[in-house]
């Protein structure tokens, strides 16, 4: 069936360091995004979303990516800070929000 | 409205014994989804609503869960005779549904279940 993956499940940066979280999707049908950060026993937070007739948006030190010709959504987070450090997870919609694994990015003081 | 409310936050029961959890949406969504979440994994979907109408349910809702939504408000997951496989974490998230489409979905902060 159709699936939402992460390239790397970790991702270890500098604080400091721009970081980039990578995911592709493979139902064609989807037409929406979004990304959530997820601290350790905490629901899921919204952190940005994009539609399909989008390839770029961008929030406060974050900015998502959208290539729909090879179906890959990537997260940039500016200046990394310690409180960055969670799993991070890109949903993809065509009638439901269909999650991924996740990457687990780890933020170097 | 200070977003999605789930409780209990925490649940320990006994094997066999059947639980209940709340999740109160943000007020004017009329879209509410259960999901369930194991360690290392991201949640994985269980049904969802719009409205008082539940119009879809995963293969992984057994006959032993049941959902319900009575007023288009809030809505409760009861699972019945809980298994130690039952172990999750249980989120709800809301959202709308209109013409122009889906808006974001905001997640509650999820109910620990721990089956012993």
């Amino acid at each position: 069936g159709e699936s939402v993956g992460l390239h790397l499940p970790t991702l270890s940066v500098q604080e400091g360091d721009n970081s980039i979280i990578n995911c592709a999707y493979s139902n064609s049908a989807s037409d929406y995004f979004i990304w959530y950060k997820q601290e350790s026993g905490k629901g899921p937070q919204f952190i940005i979303d994009i539609r399909s007739n989008m390839d770029k948006r961008q929030g406060q030190r974050v900015t998502v990516l959208l290539n729909k010709t090879v179906k890959h959504l990537s997260l940039q987070i500016a200046a990394t800070q310690p409180g960055d450090s969670a799993v991070y997870f890109c949903a993809e919609w065509s009638y439901i929000p269909t999650f991924g694994r996740g990457t687990s990015l780890i933020v170097h003081p | 409205d200070t977003g999605v409310s789930q409780n209990p936050r925490h649940k320990i029961t006994k094997r066999g014994q059947n639980v209940t959890f709340r999740c109160d949406p943000i007020s004017e969504h009329n879209r509410l989804y259960w999901y369930r979440q194991t360690l290392g994994q991201g949640p994985e979907f269980l049904t969802y609503f719009q409205n008082e109408a539940q119009l879809e349910k995963s293969r992984l809702l057994s006959d032993r869960f049941s959902a319900e939504r009575p007023k288009g408000s809030f809505s409760t997951l009861e699972i019945q005779r809980t298994e130690q496989g039952d172990s999750a974490m249980y989120l709800c998230a809301s959202s709308s549904s209109t013409s122009g489409g889906v808006t974001e979905a905001f997640f509650g902060q999820g109910t620990r279940l721990t089956v012993v």
